[in-house]
């Protein structure tokens, strides 16, 4: 119950297109859906977040969608980059200052 | 830009040695945690700590393991006696709740502390 799924493992997208990376929760306590971004030999860095009374959000280049009803949530990286190249992992908590749940996390390769 | 720091980024131990792992959280943060990160695994939650005491903890975080907040600025996670399977990237992070940041729930990590335990 207290699981993070996330899909796919690894991703390889060419420049200018889009990926997707997908997750899926079962708790319905989670309150509280952020994607972090990690770069080998750093910590986790706050992408993007997303609270379950919204479907969707933009903040740039990237987008989170989220299905209440299916307890699932994805991110959409548009016009990938090869900056872009990084491991990205969807999280879950429930309540502001709880712990973050992660998924299992999606190593993405853009190529140019 | 404030950011969490964490010292030292590479530690290298004794199986059965104590170490100690430090955190410099962003200044006027009130939430603080520490992670895991086993080699190519996902981030693991340990601990969490406010107010001067543990909030929430995981199964992880066992008797081996506690955290201290020494002073204003520190914030250090302790292992008693290492394991061979402590071995992991350790991360600091914290965070602002009483949402005067637009970004309220947001945790910052800082680098990390790679831990080697021979």
């Amino acid at each position: 119950q207290q699981q993070v799924k996330q899909s796919p493992q690894s991703l390889i997208v060419q420049k200018g297109g889009i990926s997707i990376i997908n997750c899926a929760y079962e708790n319905t306590a989670f309150d509280y859906f952020p994607w972090y971004q990690q770069f080998p030999g750093k910590g986790p860095a706050l992408l993007i977040a997303i609270r379950p009374d919204v479907s969707e959000k933009k903040e740039g280049r990237f987008t989170i969608s989220f299905n209440k009803s299916a307890k699932q949530f994805s991110l959409h990286i548009m016009d990938s980059q090869p900056g872009d190249s990084a491991t990205y992992f969807c999280a879950a908590s429930k309540y502001q200052g709880g712990k973050l749940i992660f998924g299992q996390g999606t190593e993405l390769s853009v190529k140019p | 830009e404030p950011e969490v720091t964490q010292t030292p980024s590479h530690q290298v131990t004794q199986m059965g040695q104590e170490v100690i792992l430090r955190c410099v959280p962003i200044s006027n943060h009130l939430y603080f945690y520490w992670y895991r990160q086993i080699l190519g695994q996902k981030v693991e939650f340990l601990v969490s700590f406010y107010n001067n005491e543990i909030s929430e903890k995981s199964e992880i975080f066992d008797d081996q393991f506690s955290v201290e907040r020494p002073d204003g600025s520190n914030f250090t996670l302790k292992i008693r006696s290492t394991k061979l399977e402590d071995s992991a990237m350790y991360f600091c992070a914290s965070s602002d709740v009483q949402g005067r940041l637009a970004s309220g729930d947001e945790q910052f990590f800082g680098p990390g502390t790679r831990l080697t335990v021979l």
